[in-house]
């Protein structure tokens, strides 16, 4: 799977748009985007996917570059739960099904009252 | 929505104890997986299973062993509890090569 970079940390005011980069430049053409998210002392939780357009759901949106090198999540009104640390990982799921999920040390977001 | 739930929030147990740790999936999954989360060391697979009474090792086995008589039900057993054995874990399950959906962890302390 290609290697993801997201900064370590940002902060982000409450009720304002979170918006959380991530580049991955060696992605391949089969390699979806996933976003996932752990907030302190829970499993991570999934929030969405995509693979070439932008997508949204009632979590947030994903926004893919059209090289698809980065994209971009965006928390429309973060809120104080919001609080956690945010992974994007790249995935081929046409590969075995039991392929498994590595993070790597995503980025803390912070949402300040 | 996919629900993935595991028996215990926080474990403790002493050196040497059997221990169980129980993840159930309501979504009628084909695959079912165990990791341990550690801090600097990130998620590492410990088991899988791709099918009722199948099971495969991921990169940590050792010192652990799976069981899942039931499509739902994924149990990890750690046969005799280690101190280094002291961790977030984290169970998942997915249809196929798609999403992976986490439960919400046990954390297991090993005295």
């Amino acid at each position: 799977d290609a290697k993801t970079t997201q900064p370590t940390s940002m902060d982000c005011a409450e009720g304002r748009a979170a918006n959380l980069p991530c580049n991955h430049s060696t992605i391949s053409g089969n390699e979806y985007v996933y976003w996932y998210r752990q907030i302190h002392s829970q499993g991570p939780q999934y929030i969405i996917h995509g693979l070439k357009n932008n997508e949204t759901n009632e979590m947030a949106s994903l926004i893919i570059t059209e090289d698809r090198k980065s994209s971009t999540l965006i928390l429309p009104h973060a809120t104080l739960r919001d609080t956690a640390v945010y992974y994007c990982i790249v995935r081929a799921t046409l590969k075995t099904s039991y392929d498994k999920v590595i993070f790597g040390p995503g980025t803390s977001l912070s949402v300040i009252p | 929505d996919v629900k993935v739930t595991q028996s215990s929030r926080y474990l403790v147990k002493r050196t040497g104890e059997k221990v169980f740790l129980e993840c159930v999936q309501d979504m009628d999954h084909e695959n079912m997986f165990w990791y341990r989360q550690d801090p600097g060391l990130g998620l590492r697979l410990i088991y899988f299973s791709y099918d009722v009474k199948m099971k495969e090792k991921g990169d940590i086995p050792e010192g652990y062993s799976v069981s899942r008589e039931k499509k739902e039900r994924f149990s990890l057993i750690l046969e005799s509890a280690s101190t280094n054995q002291t961790s977030m874990y984290l169970c998942a399950s997915s249809q196929g090569p798609n999403t992976q959906y986490f439960g919400p962890g046990t954390r297991l302390t090993v005295l």
